[in-house]
């Protein structure tokens, strides 16, 4: 059973620090990595996409990714409370015809 | 911009009905996507589908079927609706081997 894992949370940061959140993966072969934010009440929304070792970078997210250790992460600088949302990690194995298999999500809450 | 479009955001229905959850994409997609989302067990995939008039399970496809007949249409069908099936469907849909796509999901009742 192909599995990705993330801490539930919540993760309470106050506005402008760091957000830090990660996520792991069961399958080894697995070559594209998703990170997508869900508001309460909305449906997920893309944000970040990985697919090599190392970072990401799009404005104040960085996506950074270690396929031998098999552990994805999701940076949110200088965190705003429009930041509050759960994270979902999102990992597409290395399969055709397959679905990506969804974490459950972290809750990130953003204190003003 | 891609747009998946679920045809209902709030449906209420009673136990027994045969209830459609209708999905439509916009953007040529192969993929498309059937998943029920619950408090504390994140998403759930029920069906899928990587082309016309073919589908696959999910991890809960029991007490559903789907239909795909043309390239831009994805129907989930609760054959006889119960109340375990109450909850928020989420259609999504994806190139081949690319991220999917969320629709804005319906949140149904089952009475």
């Amino acid at each position: 059973q192909k599995e990705v894992e993330q801490n539930s949370g919540p993760l309470s940061v106050p506005e402008g620090a760091i957000a830090s959140l990660n996520c792991t993966y069961s399958d080894r072969g697995s070559q594209s990595f998703f990170w997508y934010r869900q508001y309460s009440g909305k449906s997920p929304e893309l944000i970040m996409s990985i697919y090599s070792n190392g970072d990401k970078e799009d404005g104040r997210f960085t996506a950074q990714l270690n396929k031998a250790s098999q552990y994805v992460s999701l940076l949110i600088r200088d965190s705003q409370p429009s930041d509050s949302a759960t994270y979902l990690c999102a990992v597409n194995p290395n399969q055709a015809g397959t679905a990506l298999i969804f974490g459950k999500g972290t809750t990130l809450s953003v204190s003003s | 911009d891609v747009k998946v479009t679920q045809s209902s955001r709030y449906l209420v229905k009673r136990t027994g009905e045969k209830v459609f959850l209708e999905c439509v994409q916009d953007m040529d997609h192969e993929n498309m996507f059937w998943y029920r989302q619950d408090p504390g067990l994140g998403l759930r995939l029920i069906y899928f589908s990587y082309d016309v008039k073919m589908k696959e399970k999910g991890d809960i496809p029991e007490g559903y079927s789907v239909s795909r007949e043309k390239k831009e249409r994805f129907s989930l069908i609760l054959e006889s609706a119960s109340t375990n099936q109450t909850s928020m469907y989420l259609c999504a849909s994806s190139p081949v081997r690319q991220p999917q796509h969320f629709g804005d999901g319906t949140r149904l009742s089952i009475l």
